[in-house]
């Protein structure tokens, strides 16, 4: 079956530790989508890549990198420099040619929480 | 800052009632999109609206767009108790990022 895996499911943070969020899809999707969502909130978007090798800026990259050397993967690292991580961390992806016309395929998330 | 807004924000409903949320958004858009949360998971994309389309159905879900006013609404009818989940839009606002913005959504509960 195709789809996105995010693992692990749920990651602890220790104070001054980064930590890295793996998404990996089997989409043979383009583009790739990193978002974060607080208790009861909307989507707020971290970073997204249109291509291998490239990815841009959303609303709230601050605190976090990403890369994109596999078509298939976008890990996301969430570094000590980000001060409030506890959030319910979401990766998605889709065909990226046309992003406005194509749906987005999620994966079930990743919950950070600070020990 | 969000570009989609729904409303309700919370709403709770009998099974077999419909159930209707709405979508407000502030710049043009070419298509607006609504998916649909389960607590704890990821989010499910239900239905795509083309900005030159005013209704679309799928099964018994209908969504409206009015550009207009730009606004969008989301009709299940006949709810079921499976049917209680969070529910958002999500528009694609001419600013250059290509990538979706997704409202705050509307958390629906269908007692049974």
């Amino acid at each position: 079956d195709g789809g996105i895996t995010q693992s692990p499911k749920y990651l602890f943070r220790k104070e001054g530790q980064n930590v890295t969020l793996s998404c990996e899809q089997n989409l043979n999707h383009d583009a790739m989508y990193w978002y974060r969502q607080d208790p009861g909130q909307g989507l707020r978007l971290i970073y997204y890549s249109q291509i291998v090798n490239d990815f841009q800026k959303g609303d709230i990259a601050e605190g976090y990198s990403v890369s994109r050397e596999k078509k298939e993967s976008f890990p996301l690292t969430v570094t000590s420099a980000q001060k409030n991580p506890t959030a319910f961390y979401l990766c998605a992806s889709s065909i990226g040619r046309d992003y406005s016309n194509q749906p987005q395929h999620f994966g079930d998330g990743t919950r950070l929480s600070i020990l | 800052s969000q570009q989609g807004e729904e409303d309700p924000q919370a709403l709770s409903i009998q099974e077999g009632e419909n159930a209707t949320m709405n979508c407000s958004y502030k710049t043009s858009i070419n298509n607006l999109q609504w998916y649909r949360q389960n607590s704890g998971r990821g989010l499910v994309h239900l239905i795509l609206i083309r900005s030159n389309e005013r209704e679309k159905h799928s099964g018994r879900l209908r969504v409206t767009l009015d550009t207009s006013k730009k606004s969008s609404s989301l009709l299940i009818t006949a709810s079921r108790a499976a049917d209680t989940a969070s529910y958002f839009c999500a528009t694609d606002p001419y600013t250059g990022r290509r990538a979706l913005t997704f409202g705050s959504g509307t958390r629906l509960q269908v007692q049974p």
